[in-house]
């Protein structure tokens, strides 16, 4: 049974940038959530997507954006990369939204040069 | 707005009991997680904690404001940071906040 798959596992950017990070749920999740993680930090809550529509949001700038296909799966977009958007990308996964069990992934290493 | 902390860092001998604390400021009662994050692993899920439940794990009560986790016996496998996660419902149909404490790190010396 396959648990939470991300991709890539590190990435290097340059300020001003665009990124897309990728996400795939745990086998009969339904719902992903993406976090970033600053080192030393506890996880910050980014969004939600839940029928292919963002149904929560944390505080954070329209610059991240994101999407959910079909097959449950999602993406992550970051624009204009800064400095401090360097961070460990998690995404989870659960089957419906609210108060249920998330699976995590092993999480995306951001690097902005 | 809602918070929640958690004590920073922990060290304790093999054998011991050790209680880690998630203290939350809100208006109501969230639903807790708690999850661990061993080194190069994936955070997992240890426990979820309600006010239906609360009186099931760690011995703390939910209505507190503080649901900690009890670890007994703890073992040098168990040096892990340890997070305490909150989900609160908020006024408007399915809407909710969800926020992460900053980890407790266990370290267990044998």
């Amino acid at each position: 049974d396959a648990g939470v798959t991300q991709s890539p596992t590190h990435l290097i950017k340059t300020r001003g940038q665009q990124v897309t990070l990728r996400c795939s749920p745990k086998s009969g999740h339904d719902t992903v959530s993406w976090y970033q993680q600053a080192l030393g930090q506890g996880p910050q809550f980014i969004f939600q997507y839940y029928e292919e529509e963002e149904r929560q949001r944390g505080n954070f700038p329209d610059r991240f954006s994101g999407h959910q296909f079909p097959n449950y799966s999602s993406e992550l977009n970051v624009n204009a990369l800064l400095l401090g958007d360097s961070a460990l990308y998690l995404c989870a996964s659960s089957l419906g939204r609210g108060d249920q069990p998330q699976h995590f992934g092993d999480g995306t290493r951001l690097s902005i040069l | 707005s809602n918070s929640v902390k958690q004590t920073g860092q922990i060290t304790v001998s093999e054998g011991a009991s050790v209680t880690m604390n998630c203290t939350y400021t809100s208006t109501g009662y969230p639903t807790l997680f708690w999850y661990v994050e061993y080194p190069s692993k994936p955070l997992q899920l240890l426990q979820r904690e309600t006010m239906e439940n609360s009186k099931n794990f760690g011995g703390g009560n939910i209505k507190d404001k503080n649901s900690p986790i009890v670890k007994y016996s703890v073992q040098v496998s168990d040096s892990a940071v340890y997070y305490c996660r909150s989900l609160w419902e908020c006024s408007g149909a399915g809407s909710y906040q969800l926020t992460f404490g900053k980890g407790t790190k266990l370290s267990v010396i044998p």
